[in-house]
């Protein structure tokens, strides 16, 4: 099983709304990602998790709360969004984090519309 | 910052094979580069990766020069199924596990 699994794959909010958006895998991997990616723009990483910790932050608005409760899932929580923040959430996880030469497995994503 | 250059598109016609080319001049001794493509509104796939020498797979071979400063991706025998925006990607120390920072990439297409 080399599968990432997303859900929903795609969801319409209002700004008032929570929402969470959820990742899961079964390759027994250690660290998982999150990313958003605008149309016609490249991924950009949010957060990642490493052992089930959050390790990397970068920057991204407190309307966007990640959860890692197990080694196998991923959340995204979503309270309060803009419509600037509809895009493609993307989720990913690699074997084990703090090694060179690793590759990320990415599901195919939650298109997310904010109205 | 970004770590990488690649040409914004490229056409290739089907059957041939495609070279992508990646210009990567500032890469450390650690660093590996990856690749990785993205067919339309799909997740990015891993396609190979390499940190000095050239790498080949079941899907295509990757070319480093000796100087590391550049690398080309070839799919030997493209398929309109290749169309995709491909991504080289240069990672420091902690590999794919800090989170990979894409760049703008390669829209290649396939003409039939």
């Amino acid at each position: 099983d080399t599968e990432v699994t997303q859900t929903p794959k795609h969801l319409v909010m209002g700004m008032t709304n929570k929402k969470s958006l959820k990742c899961e895998q079964h390759m027994g991997h250690r660290a998982m990602y999150w990313y958003k990616q605008k149309a016609k723009k490249p991924p950009e990483l949010m957060f990642v998790y490493s052992y089930e910790k959050l390790s990397i932050n970068e920057s991204v608005p407190s309307r966007f709360s990640p959860e890692c409760p197990n080694s196998s899932l991923l959340n995204l929580h979503l309270h309060a969004l803009q419509p600037e923040d509809s895009a493609l959430y993307l989720c990913a996880s690699s074997r084990a984090p703090a090694q060179g030469g690793e590759k990320l497995f990415f599901g195919s994503g939650t298109q997310l519309s904010v109205l | 910052d970004a770590k990488t250059t690649q040409p914004p598109s490229m056409d290739c016609a089907e059957g041939r094979a495609a070279n992508l080319p990646c210009n990567h001049s500032t890469i450390s001794g650690n660093e590996y580069v990856y690749w990785y493509r993205q067919i339309h509104s799909q997740g990015p796939q891993y396609i190979i990766h390499g940190l000095k020498n050239n790498e080949t797979n079941e899907m295509a071979s990757l070319i480093i020069t000796e100087d590391r400063k550049s690398s080309t991706l070839i799919l030997p025998h493209a398929t309109l199924r290749d169309t995709a925006v491909y991504y080289c990607i240069v990672s420091g120390s902690g590999g794919g596990a800090d989170g990979l920072t894409f760049g703008k990439g390669t829209h290649l297409i396939i003409q039939p």
